[in-house]
């Protein structure tokens, strides 16, 4: 499979505890997005790379959220000192970085439940 | 980015063509129009996208008026596995850093 893969699918924990998510890229995509779904919404998005750059952050980004992208391949979004709020199915896409009109492709997320 | 408006709900039977209506009549001259669907549990899937011609690919139609303030997706022939929300978003193709959702129509398709 050569989608965009996202570990792990389900995360549960108590308040206040650290989590960090992982997403896997299609191969050869240099732009890599976070986005949150909660239930019956749609995605908002959280921040977006350009290679291992961050070039935009959500203001839903608050400071206890981080994201990673170091070697400009796989990347990590940690979020501490988890709320109830922050329960959440956490979406990474990824999309080429070439002229034209290229969609971005999701992984099916990481589904955090804060107890 | 242009706002779009969809129906909160649709019904099909299996094996006629599903129409999703879009509405976005601020849309800007260089924004494409994109449709995802996204079934439970799942991460949304890229169906389609065009900025003024009407577009086809092997799941689906695209037609855009000549306006470009509104747009239809079409399911040729619906099964139980279309069974989704289905978003349409306006974004500049260069620029999509971020795509903006809505909530989406939810189609059912009976059997």
């Amino acid at each position: 499979d050569t989608g965009v893969s996202q570990d792990p699918r389900h995360k549960i924990t108590k308040r206040g505890q650290n989590v960090t998510f992982r997403c896997d890229p299609i191969s050869e995509h240099n732009r890599l997005y976070w986005y949150r779904q909660t239930l019956g919404q749609g995605p908002e998005f959280l921040t977006y790379f350009q290679n291992e750059a961050q070039l935009e952050k959500s203001r839903l980004l608050s400071d206890r959220f981080s994201a990673e992208r170091p070697k400009g391949s796989f990347s990590t979004l940690e979020i501490q000192r988890t709320e109830q709020g922050d329960s959440a199915m956490y979406l990474c896409a990824s999309s080429p970085d070439r002229v034209g009109n290229q969609p971005q492709h999701f992984g099916d997320g990481t589904r955090l439940s804060i107890l | 980015d242009a706002k779009t408006t969809q129906p909160p709900s649709m019904d099909c039977a299996e094996g006629r063509a599903a129409n999703l209506p879009c509405n976005h009549s601020t849309i800007s001259g260089n924004e494409y129009v994109y449709w995802y669907r996204q079934i439970h549990s799942q991460g949304p899937q890229y169906i389609i996208h065009g900025l003024k011609n009407n577009e086809t690919n092997e799941m689906a139609s695209l037609i855009i008026t000549e306006d470009r303030k509104s747009s239809t997706l079409i399911l040729p022939h619906a099964t139980l596995r279309d069974t989704a929300v289905y978003y349409c978003i306006v974004s500049v193709p260069r620029g999509n850093e971020k795509l903006t959702f809505g909530t989406g129509t939810r189609l059912t398709i009976i059997p």
